[in-house]
């Protein structure tokens, strides 16, 4: 059974970074892309980034330049960190399993979700 | 980008009653979409993918229909757990992957 757990911090101040990192446990971690999604709250779905575990990465060009996903495959964990924050990035942040391998797959993992708040 | 828009925004619907939510891309995504059903204060969770295909653990009482730009999720007769919302995602072209705004089912 695949689980994902993620954590980082919930509150930040207008100009910070955020911080949150999903760890991946059961499954083969070597073989998917990871992926972020966020969901401003009572709205939809938005795709932020993905990584493997060779950390090749891609972005959604809207978030690409205040952002970067990281990997640590000794602990099957990968991250994200977006800076520059606004309150427009105020959502609840979750990660999640893609892409298997190379092909085109949905999202069928995803963690419990982390709300951050962007507030002066 | 590939621009997903659903429709009805809100669906309701009788318990036993079927449910009929359509789904449109911009584009062509083949067979690449996926619906997802939201409850309140959860993730996501993966209902069907390929168009078709129901994930693992998803009763048959959900069916997928559609490829290329029009899409459609049949909820046979609507238990009262189905109540939730749902969204459909493309996953043929990216970066970056895209949702749409999401069907609300409510309770008539």
């Amino acid at each position: 059974q695949v689980q994902l757990q993620q954590w980082g911090a919930g509150l930040l101040k207008p100009s910070e970074t955020l911080s949150l990192t999903c760890a991946v446990y059961g499954g083969s971690f070597s073989d998917f892309y990871w992926s972020w999604i966020r969901q401003p709250p009572g709205k939809g779905l938005e795709w932020i980034g993905e990584i493997n575990h060779s950390g090749s990465a891609n972005f959604n060009p809207s978030l690409r330049s205040r952002g970067t996903i990281s990997v640590d495959t000794s602990k099957n964990q990968f991250s994200l960190k977006l800076s520059s924050l606004t309150a427009a990035d105020t959502a609840i942040y979750y990660c999640a399993r893609g892409r298997f391998g190379g092909s085109s797959s949905p999202f069928d993992y995803w963690g419990q979700g982390t709300l951050v708040t962007v507030s002066s | 980008d590939i621009v997903m828009t659903q429709s009805p925004a809100t669906l309701s619907v009788s318990p036993g009653e079927r449910a009929t939510l359509s789904c449109r891309a911009s584009q062509s995504v083949s067979s690449n979409l996926a619906w997802y059903q939201q409850k309140p204060g959860q993730a996501p969770r993966l209902l069907i993918y390929g168009a078709a295909t129901r994930a693992t653990g998803i009763p048959d009482r959900f069916t997928g229909s559609g490829s290329g730009t029009e899409f459609t999720l049949t909820i046979s007769s609507l238990q009262s757990e189905d109540f939730a919302v749902y969204f459909c995602q493309q996953y043929n072209n990216w970066p970056p992957f895209t949702f749409g705004p999401g069907t609300k089912v409510d309770i008539k």
